[in-house]
């Protein structure tokens, strides 16, 4: 199995501009979770999405993220329009049950 | 609302050194917790997950033990390896998510 995959692995952007990051989940796994890194926050849980169904998006920061899940197979999470404060590493996550499974991280620089 | 921390925030040892760290959260209703390694530039990869109902569980020189009721977990490293060097998370759930504490930084001297 390939793992978790995400892309692009690094996107630099300038502000105002749209960014789309991607996520394929470990085929068979049911929940799909987007992280965001930061120094000064740590990990911060953005979105849960079971069953390709949204659960939980209260960590969504602002209307300017938005995430969907259109099958089981696929995610996006869109930053629109972008600034530099959402520079940060941002991960996506499946499991199935407990243990969650890592992608690589996408590295947002916003200019 | 569940806190994680992780002290200490930072660690340099010898190789060959055993070392304790450590975990503390606020909320003992958890449904499981885990540690996770993660290095420079990288993801996050799981090392152990212990369910609320266990107290400890083993993998190689790693050893994670829990205690609901005082909210504490510690991650024991035997013989530590240059190899070890990484970030150390720790992160307890609750229903569904995981709350991530803020990591040590592990360096381990040849």
């Amino acid at each position: 199995d390939a793992g978790v995959i995400q892309s692009p692995r690094h996107e630099v952007t300038e502000m105002g501009q749209e960014v789309t990051l991607r996520c394929k989940p470990i085929s068979g796994h049911n929940s799909l979770f987007w992280y965001r890194q930061t120094m000064m926050r740590g990990l911060e849980l953005l979105i849960y999405f079971n069953n390709n169904v949204p659960i939980d998006d209260s960590g969504m920061p602002e209307d300017r993220f938005s995430a969907k899940m259109p099958n089981a197979s696929f995610s996006t999470l869109k930053i629109q329009p972008s600034e530099p404060r959402d520079s940060a590493v941002y991960f996506c996550a499946s499991s199935f049950r407990d243990r969650e499974n890592f992608g690589p991280g996408t590295r947002l620089l916003v200019l | 609302k569940q806190e994680v921390t992780q002290i200490p925030a930072a660690l340099s040892v010898p190789e060959g050194e055993n070392l304790v760290l450590n975990c503390s959260f606020t909320d003992s209703a958890i449904y499981n917790l885990q540690w996770f390694r993660q290095d420079p530039g990288k993801g996050l990869t799981s090392l152990l997950l212990i369910q609320s109902s266990q107290r400890e569980q083993t993998s190689g020189r790693l050893n994670a033990s829990l205690d609901k009721s005082s909210g504490r977990s510690t991650l024991y490293i035997a013989a530590s390896q240059p190899g070890d060097s990484a970030t150390y998370l720790c992160a307890v759930r609750g229903t569904y998510k995981y709350i991530f504490g803020t990591g040590t930084r592990l360096k381990v001297l040849a």
